[in-house]
């Protein structure tokens, strides 16, 4: 199985701050990485698909990239609504797996 | 709108049977492959089970492989999760999902959930 690994477990920030989230795929997964937000008690939701595509209705100051190990989720400008635990996930092989999660506090 | 509602959730004791249904509406669901998310209290997202939107082909997790079985009635519009021989491990919110992947794996439409407790 591909293990998907997250860094950090906790992210401490602040409104207005440029946040990025590292995942790192344990075989290359070309760009088959999707990424999810989620909030307590809530299903989550797609935010990327494919590495760096912007699913419909998800504001522009989020943003994905990377391509074979390493992928980042970048919030260039965190807004009260962006506090949530964030998952990457890879489609390039069955069974598919997520990060434990990174979640993004109150600093 | 896309909607996916859970339901057939509950407690009960390790051993026992469990069926999870998932209606769907404002979509074609039988264009769409459909997947089983399952996520324990306080802890990570873990998939489940995958079925194409024929059927055809059926995958699932290794923890639950030989225990649970997917299903899904296009006619109804529903999908459906029977769970065999249930273990305290498989306590968690379990999610039905969308599948918009060219080949499987993203998931772009979740319910809401539905508890599943297993315990004695």
């Amino acid at each position: 199985d591909i293990q998907m690994t997250q860094s950090p477990s906790t992210l401490p920030a602040s409104v207005g701050d440029r946040v990025t989230i590292t995942c790192r795929a344990s075989q290359s997964i070309s760009t088959w990485l999707a990424w999810y937000q989620q909030k307590p008690g809530k299903a989550p939701k797609l935010l990327i698909h494919k590495a760096s595509g912007l699913e419909s209705g998800v504001p522009s100051r989020f943003s994905g990239s990377g391509s074979g190990t390493e992928f980042t989720l970048t919030i260039s400008s965190l807004q009260p609504d962006d506090f949530a635990t964030y998952y990457c996930q890879q489609c390039y092989s069955y069974p598919w797996t997520f990060g434990q999660g990174t979640k993004v506090e109150i600093k | 709108e896309v909607q996916l509602v859970e339901s057939g959730g509950g407690l009960l004791q390790p051993g026992g049977s469990l069926r999870l249904s998932c209606a769907a509406s404002g979509f074609t669901f039988s264009s769409y492959s459909m997947n089983w998310v399952r996520q324990a209290p306080g802890k990570g997202l873990e998939w489940v089970s995958y079925i194409t939107s024929v059927s055809s082909t059926i995958y699932y997790a290794d923890s639950v492989k030989g225990r649970f079985t997917i299903s899904r009635d296009n006619a109804k519009n529903s999908l459906y999760l029977q769970m065999n021989s249930l273990r305290d491990e498989d306590t968690a919110v379990y999610y039905c999902a969308r599948d918009c992947g060219d080949y499987g794996g993203t998931f772009d439409y979740w319910g809401q959930g539905t508890l599943v407790t297993v315990s004695s």
